[in-house]
């Protein structure tokens, strides 16, 4: 069974643009989760997508987005970068089944971004 | 508000040697533990968690964790060390039952195993 896929690997952009980064969950999981890894603020949540609906989001400001679609690949779309966004993005998907609140988290192995 | 803290930036163990990740957790209401691991330039794998239960938890690679209550501790440990042991460690809690995804995370441990 694949595992969390995440594209691109890398990404160099300049202040001003935007950016989508993209994530294909493990098949069956229905559960995408977004985080932001700094050396600085280490591991933050960014939000959380189920059944194509948003069910969490973290503190972040509004040029941060996201979206899931219905084969539930999810894509989270950063616009005006700052120098501030580069960071290592981390997408993670989970199996839930019913009556069940503790499934463990899969992650990708993230989108390195940079913003010059 | 749900938090966890590892109060240990780096921890330098010999291999061969026990070694232990402290994490200390503040919730509101019943916990739910997780470690995961971090390799250089990959994303973060499960290593164990804590539910309900025995308050030893046994995880992957060897890895175990000892859930304590009163001292609001979720340590991880391992008996013996490897030099592929060295990583990066996180302690997380789900936010919520409700919130599977959503993961507060401690700032991360890394480990040293010196041959």
């Amino acid at each position: 069974k694949a595992g969390v896929t995440q594209t691109p690997r890398y990404l160099i952009k300049t202040r001003g643009q935007q950016v989508t980064l993209s994530c294909s969950p493990i098949s069956g999981h229905r559960s995408v989760s977004w985080y932001q890894q700094t050396p600085g603020q280490g591991l933050q949540f960014l939000f959380e997508y189920f059944s194509e609906t948003q069910r969490n989001k973290g503190n972040f400001p509004g040029r941060f987005s996201g979206r899931q679609f219905s084969n539930s690949r999810s894509e989270m779309n950063v616009s005006t970068l700052e120098l501030g966004d580069s960071a290592l993005y981390l997408c993670a998907s989970s199996l839930e089944v019913q009556g069940g609140t503790n499934e463990k988290l899969f992650f990708g192995s993230g989108t390195q971004l940079s913003v010059l | 508000a749900q938090s966890v803290a590892q109060p240990e930036d780096q921890v330098n163990v010999a291999e061969g040697n026990p070694l232990t990740v402290k994490c200390t957790y503040s919730v509101s209401g019943n916990p739910y533990l997780f470690w995961y691991v971090q390799y250089p330039n990959r994303g973060l794998q499960f290593l164990l968690k804590y539910i309900t239960g025995d308050n030893l938890v046994k995880g992957s690679y060897g890895f175990e964790a000892e859930f304590n209550k009163s001292q609001t501790s979720f340590h991880l440990k391992k008996p013996s060390a490897l030099v592929s042991d060295s990583a990066l460690y996180f302690c997380a809690v789900r936010d919520s039952p409700g919130n599977t995804g959503k993961l507060i995370f401690g700032q991360g441990t890394t480990l040293q195993v010196k041959p």
